[in-house]
């Protein structure tokens, strides 16, 4: 059974400019989950989705959105680009919301210039 | 207060001693508690859950839980040099959302 995808692994871009992200969650996975994640701060949650609806977000500025579509996969987007936004961000499926297991992609490492 | 807390670290053991990383939370409906391990470079890999009080045991692995007390421990036995990591306490609240510590960097000296 494949895990979780994201793309691209790697991300290089300029303030002001956005960015989107994408997650393909394990085969039979409804909710997907963003974190990001900085040495100073270590994993904050961004948001859930689960069968297309956003079930939880956590506190990050409009900035940041996501989407989910009707095969599970999912995009963030990040617009406006500062450069507090260099960061490891990370997607991650279950089941479904609750207290399934949750399993991790590789990550989108993005780096603001 | 932080809804998950955890010790930085560095913890250090020895090679064969047992490493005991602790984490409380605030949220006094949590259902579900989940340790994940984290390699430098890496993302977090799910070694632990539990759900009941008392213990779970995994092999070298051990979560004990207390929901009385809001606390969540990892004991590893026998701690091998390949268990140098971050270990991130994770835990479900109400809300079903899932929130994590900002983890306990563990360092097993030879």
């Amino acid at each position: 059974k494949a895990g979780v995808t994201q793309t691209p692994r790697y991300l290089i871009k300029t303030r002001g400019q956005q960015v989107t992200l994408s997650c393909s969650p394990i085969s039979g996975h409804r909710s997907v989950s963003w974190y990001q994640q900085t040495p100073g701060q270590g994993l904050q949650f961004l948001f859930e989705y689960f069968s297309e609806t956003q079930r939880n977000k956590g506190n990050f500025p409009g900035r940041f959105s996501g989407r989910q579509f009707s095969n599970s996969r999912s995009e963030m987007n990040v617009s406006t680009l500062e450069l507090g936004d260099s960061a490891l961000y990370l997607c991650a499926s279950r089941l479904v919301t609750g207290g399934e297991k949750l399993f991790f992609g590789s990550g989108t490492q993005l780096s603001v210039l | 207060q932080k809804e998950v807390e955890q010790n930085s670290g560095p913890l250090s053991v020895p090679e064969g001693a047992i490493a005991s990383l602790n984490c409380t939370y605030s949220d006094r409906g949590s259902q579900s508690f989940f340790w994940y391990r984290q390699y430098s470079g890496k993302s977090p890999e799910l070694i632990m859950f539990i759900y009941s009080n008392g213990d779970k045991e995994d092999g070298r692995f051990t979560a004990q839980l207390n929901k009385a007390s809001q606390y969540v421990s990892l004991l590893i036995r026998d701690s091998q040099p390949s268990d140098s990591a971050t270990y991130l306490c994770a835990v479900t609240g109400t809300a079903s959302k899932l929130t994590f510590g900002t983890g306990t960097r563990l360092q097993v000296t030879l």
